[in-house]
């Protein structure tokens, strides 16, 4: 089975420019949740979705990110402006809710690099 | 809300050698409880979960872990590492229904020398 996807893996850009990242949770799972991991603070949550409605967004940092869920299978997170200190590494992660203890399952990240 | 504390930052071990890692959290309700791996260059994987029942929980590659309530922690153990153990370790929380975000720790960079 496909696990969680993320794109792109890498993306390097410029201060001031749009960024987007992309997650598209494994198949059937009702949650997802965007992480942020840097060497400062470490993994942080961003925000997540139950069942494509954002629960929380306490962990969003500025009004410069924001995300989406249109639907169960895609979600997005933009950047922007973007600032050389939005540079981490972009996780995201599905689970289903019933689950016991709703184990979430990462994807391999995006490594996002601003200059 | 939850806070996660991990003791170590760095742990350098030598082949064969018992490992312990120390994690414990802040919360005063419910809480189910993760050890994730992260290999260099890999995505994080889970080791194993507490969520309820035996405290005394065993994951994958020989990990166990040991739920203590009334220390609220939840360490991590092997008997033996292996050189295929060196990795980032993270512990991490999240209230007892289950549905919420995990609170991190900042992890443990664990190397095992040859």
């Amino acid at each position: 089975d496909a696990g969680v996807i993320q794109s792109p893996r890498h993306e390097v850009t410029e201060m001031g420019q749009e960024v987007t990242l992309r997650c598209k949770p494994i198949s059937g799972h009702n949650s997802l949740f965007w992480y942020r991991q840097t060497m400062m603070r470490g993994l942080e949550l961003l925000i997540y979705f139950n069942n494509n409605v954002p629960i929380d967004d306490s962990g969003m940092p500025e009004d410069r990110f924001s995300a989406k869920m249109p639907n169960a299978s895609f979600s997005t997170l933009k950047i922007q402006p973007s600032e050389p200190r939005d540079s981490a590494v972009y996780f995201c992660a599905s689970s289903l809710e019933r689950s016991p203890a709703g184990t979430q399952y990462f994807g391999p990240g995006t490594r996002l690099l601003v200059l | 809300a939850q806070s996660v504390s991990q003791h170590n930052h760095h742990v350098i071990l030598s082949e064969a050698a018992s490992l312990e890692l120390g994690c414990n959290y802040s919360y005063g309700g419910t809480v189910n409880l993760f050890w994730y791996v992260q290999y260099p260059g890999q995505h994080l994987q889970l080791l194993l979960k507490y969520f309820s029942g035996d405290p005394l929980v065993k994951g994958i590659k020989g990990f166990e872990a040991e739920f203590i309530k009334s220390k609220f922690s939840f360490n991590l153990r092997k008997p033996s590492v292996q050189w295929s153990d060196t990795a980032e370790y993270f512990c991490a929380v999240n209230a007892g229904g289950g549905a919420d975000g995990l609170t991190f720790g900042k992890g443990t960079h664990l190397i095992i020398q040859p």
